[in-house]
């Protein structure tokens, strides 16, 4: 039981480039969540999603994409790289119960230069 | 939409003192409610939870007690220790049965350092 998988642990991309951030989870859990964490900030949600098929944004969507074709896994995509997106990127998933809590990734570290 | 307002920090405590970080909520319906912890380095752990309305969260010596009548889940702890240093997050789930359910909105963070 590996929890939530985030890949790259780190990336370094060039403006203007596209990636895409791995999130997996082998808990299968319905709802998975996209953060990112800024120096001095707390965490802000980029989109999220409550089961396959069905993604809806959060506070700071623009320039991130999401589709969730499958209960375990929940991609984050860049679309063209900007300094702004420079951040520490957290995936999480939970089970849809009142006390199910969210387990967190361990982070993708993201700098765009 | 749903808010979670948590006190200014950084809260700076000497070691075996009383800790209190404040957490208030403004939510439709009833939200479950939870406090994670982050320390240095590291991603979110989850710390304690609460579901219902006059619940009680606790572990590793942290309580919080959900207070519907003044929106609050307010985070103790009898005695700090260095090792409790980190970043206290609140945190509220919007239950199923309304728009954005699933959704787990945080505070801000609240910095602890405790100085042995």
């Amino acid at each position: 039981n590996a929890g939530v998988t985030q890949t790259p642990k780190f990336q370094v991309l060039k403006t203007g480039q596209s990636m895409t951030l791995q999130c997996a989870q082998d808990m299968n859990h319905e709802y998975m969540s996209w953060y990112r964490q800024d120096p001095g900030m707390g965490l802000r949600l980029i989109h999220y999603s409550v089961g396959a098929g069905i993604t809806d944004q959060g506070e700071v969507p623009n320039g991130y994409n999401v589709s969730r074709s499958t209960t375990e896994d929940f991609p984050l995509r860049l679309l063209s790289a900007a300094p702004s997106q420079t951040s520490v990127y957290f995936c999480a998933s939970s089970t849809p119960d009142r006390g199910g809590g969210y387990t967190f990734g361990s982070g993708t570290r993201l700098t765009v230069v | 939409g749903n808010s979670v307002t948590q006190m200014e920090g950084p809260v700076t405590l000497s070691e075996e003192a009383f800790l209190t970080i404040n957490c208030t909520y403004t939510a439709t319906g009833y939200p479950s409610l939870f406090w994670y912890v982050q320390y240095p380095g590291e991603g979110l752990q989850l710390l304690l939870k609460a579901t219902k309305a006059d619940d009680k969260g606790s572990n590793k010596g942290f309580e919080a007690t959900y207070r519907k009548e003044t929106t609050s889940f307010h985070l103790e702890k009898g005695s700090v220790q260095v090792s409790d240093s980190a970043v206290y997050f609140c945190a509220l789930l919007t239950p199923p049965g309304g728009t954005s359910y699933g959704k787990l909105t945080f505070g801000q963070g609240t910095i602890l350092t405790v100085h042995p």
